[in-house]
C-alpha cells in the first residue's frame, strides 16, 4: 500500500519558471511533511517542511501548499534555477513521530 | 560539523558473504535511523534507536539484517547471507530529539 504518492515521476521547466510538484496521501493521522531534496550520490537533504495545522509555509523560492480536506499538498519553486536540478521527495509522519513515509519522487530538471 | 559519516561509501560483497555498514551520527544527536533506497521501492524505513536503545526495527528483514548502536558515537547495519536482492543505498540519519532528520551520503551496496 503506497500511502504517500507524488507526480509528476518527472517534470521539466525552464529557468526561470514555477516548478510544481504534488504529493498526496492516505493516513489521515499524517500531520507532519517534511520535503527532502536528493541530488546524485548524496543522501535527502531537508528543504522545507508543514505541518497539517498550516496551510502554506514559504522559505525563500519554495513554498508548501497544504489541503488537508483533500490530503493533498505541493511544492511551488519559484524562479527555478539549474542548480534546483534534482529529486524531490515528499515525506509524511505524525508529529513528534520519527518514522517518515516517502513518496517515490519527483525528478526536476530545469533548462538553463 | 561533518554531518552524517557513513563508510564505506561503496561496497561490493559476494552472495553469501556478510555486510557491515558504519555510521557516526552527528554528535548530540539521540536518534539515529536507517533508511534503504532503491529504485523500485523507493525510501524505506528499517531501524530507529534513540539513546542507542533500539525503539524500532519494523522495517527490518527479520532474518538476515540486524542493527547495533554500541555507543552514541557509532551505530552499524549487518546484513548476513547477502543476497542480490539485498543491494540498494542503506542511508543512516540522525536528529536531535525530535527535530530536523539529517542524512548521511549512504553507503552503496553491490551484492554480486
Amino acid at each position: 500500500q503506497q500511502q504517500v504518492r507524488q507526480s509528476p515521476q518527472s517534470l521539466t521547466v525552464w529557468e526561470g519558471e514555477t516548478a510544481i510538484l504534488n504529493c498526496s496521501y492516505e493516513n489521515s493521522a499524517f500531520d507532519y511533511f517534511p520535503w527532502y531534496q536528493q541530488f546524485p550520490g548524496e543522501g535527502p537533504a531537508l528543504l522545507i517542511s508543514i505541518l497539517s495545522v498550516s496551510d502554506k509555509k514559504e522559505d525563500g523560492r519554495f513554498t508548501i501548499f497544504f489541503n488537508k480536506r483533500e490530503k493533498k499538498l505541493s511544492l511551488h519553486i519559484a524562479d527555478s534555477q539549474p542548480g534546483d536540478s534534482a529529486t524531490y521527495f515528499c515525506a509524511a509522519s505524525k508529529a513528534g513521530n520519527y518514522k517518515y513515509v516517502f513518496g517515490a519522487g519527483t525528478r526536476l530538471k530545469v533548462i538553463a | 560539523n561533518a554531518g552524517v559519516i557513513q563508510t564505506p561509501r561503496h561496497k561490493v560483497t559476494g552472495k553469501g558473504q556478510e555486510a557491515t555498514l558504519w555510521c557516526e551520527p552527528i554528535s548530540g544527536h539521540s536518534a539515529v535511523f536507517w533508511y534503504r533506497q532503491t529504485i523500485v521501492q523507493g525510501l524505506e524505513f528499517l531501524t530507529y534507536f534513540r539513546n542507542q536503545a533500539p525503539i524500532d526495527d519494523s522495517g527490518m528483514p527479520k532474518e538476515r539484517f540486524s542493527a547495533q548502536m554500541p555507543n552514541q558515537s557509532h551505530s552499524t547495519l549487518k546484513i548476513q547471507s547477502t543476497q542480490p536482492q539485498d543491494s540498494a543505498v542503506y542511508l543512516c540519519a540522525s536528529s536531535f530529539q525530535r527535530g530536523e532528520v539529517f542524512f548521511g551520503k549512504g553507503t552503496r551496496l553491490t551484492v554480486v
